[in-house]
């Protein structure tokens, strides 16, 4: 089967310029997560979805983030504007959800560098 | 904040068995163990869960203490491809916390 499918791959822009992400989980899943990840640090989560709804988004800096998940498939992860400290490793996982204890499912993520 | 403890950093000889171990101590009765492996420049991939009986898959074998206070992920004959940072986390339904993992380093 097909993984989780994240583009772009790497990203460099400016301070103060928009950037989006987007993920295409594995067909099927109806549980998709962004977290970021800061060099020598663990993945942290900035936001979950059960299909359409997001259930869990208590670390997602609204101020500047947002997210959606469309017809509960495909996401995007947008950033306005970015700052220097959003400089990491953006990362989209799936998995079968529910009260199943089913595991996460890593894309390979997108870089972001903010100069 | 992750609810486990793991070594920051471990070396193993290549062929040699691999034992990452993990402490749990506040784990609760229907949380699971996961662990996954990162390997530079790509997301974290699954290895192996469990929930209190020991487990084998192609990958590794998890090994559960019977207070469930802490595991051992074993990689059996280990190869230069297993070095990679190793977390293990215990959560229930779809909360995942990571932490900082262990760095295994398969030597030659």
């Amino acid at each position: 089967e097909a993984g989780v499918v994240q583009s772009p791959r790497y990203k460099i822009i400016e301070k103060k310029q928009p950037v989006a992400f987007w993920c295409n989980p594995i067909s099927g899943h109806n549980t998709l997560y962004w977290y970021r990840q800061n060099l020598g640090q663990g993945p942290e989560l900035l936001i979950r979805y059960e299909n359409e709804e997001a259930v869990d988004d208590s670390q997602l800096p609204k101020d500047r983030f947002s997210a959606e998940r469309l017809k509960g498939v495909d996401s995007t992860l947008k950033i306005q504007p970015a700052e220097l400290g959003d400089s990491a490793v953006y990362l989209c996982a799936s998995s079968l959800g529910g009260r199943q204890n089913s595991p996460l499912h890593f894309g390979n993520g997108t870089r972001l560098t903010v100069t | 904040d992750a609810k486990t403890t793991q070594p920051p950093s471990m070396d193993c000889a290549e062929g040699r068995a691999a034992n990452l171990p993990c402490n749990h101590s506040t784990i609760s009765g229907n949380e699971y163990v996961y662990w996954y492996r990162q390997i530079h420049s790509q997301g974290p991939q699954y290895i192996i869960h469990g929930l209190k009986n020991n487990e084998t898959n192609e990958m590794a074998s998890l090994i559960i203490t019977e207070d469930r206070k802490s595991s051992t992920l074993i990689l059996p004959h280990a190869t230069l491809r297993d070095t990679a940072v190793y977390y293990c986390i215990v959560g229930y339904g779809q909360n995942f916390v990571f932490g900082p993992g262990t760095r295994l380093s398969v030597l030659p």
